[in-house]
């Protein structure tokens, strides 16, 4: 049963410290996702790579945050160093196109 | 640039009730869009999906969805719900060029069902 596996699961970290997400996508999908979901935002869409290529991360602060792919069982999004606003539940998803996406169960960001 | 609103915030339904969750999208092209349904410290998980030809699209656990560019629409439902429909709805649109750009989703509409 092919899915996105996201690690961690649950993360409480202190401001200031440097967290990153592990994103392993569906084995074949060429194309990768990073969204953030919040009560008061919704779900925004951070980053997303084609074929290991970034192709846009306007969504995502720059200053604090990178999102790569070493290869293409591997998505990470690091923030460094995080803040208390950062708190959220990160998802990644991967797609082959056609606009459907399959999503992992998330990690949740608690930064204290 | 696309854009979905999702009118409702809660919808608290009576089991066996009818349900209709609304979606209205913005697109300036034929948009392609989804309805994802979203379980408590879950991902999302798709419901349907309408790309091109009849507007009435099936899904799983019952659910439908209708197409309707003449209102920027595309309206989630279900005849009878179930105790286990409890959950947030989202609809998303995504540009007809191949999802390349990731999904817009709206703000999600959370289904109260009462016993």
């Amino acid at each position: 049963d092919a899915r996105v596996t996201q690690t961690p699961r649950h993360k409480v970290t202190e401001m200031g410290q440097e967290v990153t997400m592990r994103c392993q996508p569906i084995l074949g999908h060429n194309t990768v996702f990073w969204y953030r979901q919040t009560m008061m935002q919704g779900l925004e869409l951070l980053a997303y790579f084609r074929n290991r290529a970034p192709l846009d991360d306007s969504g995502m602060p720059k200053d604090r945050f990178s999102a790569e792919m070493p290869d293409a069982t591997l998505a990470t999004l690091k923030i460094q160093p995080s803040e208390p606003r950062d708190s959220a539940v990160y998802f990644c998803a991967s797609g082959s196109g056609g606009g459907e996406l399959f999503f992992g169960e998330g990690s949740r960001l608690t930064v204290l | 640039a696309q854009s979905v609103t999702q009118p409702d915030i809660h919808i608290t339904v009576s089991e066996g009730a009818s349900l209709e969750l609304r979606c209205n999208y913005s697109y300036g092209a034929t948009p392609y869009l989804f309805w994802y349904v979203q379980s408590p410290g879950q991902g999302l998980q798709l419901l349907l999906k309408y790309f091109s030809g009849d507007t009435l699209v099936q899904g799983i656990k019952g659910f439908e969805a209708e197409f309707k560019r003449s209102q920027s629409s595309f309206n989630l439902r279900k005849p009878s719900v179930h105790w286990s429909d409890a959950a947030e709805y989202f609809c998303a649109v995504v540009g007809s060029g191949g999802g390349a750009d990731g999904l817009t989703f709206g703000k999600g509409t959370h289904l109260i069902i009462q016993p």
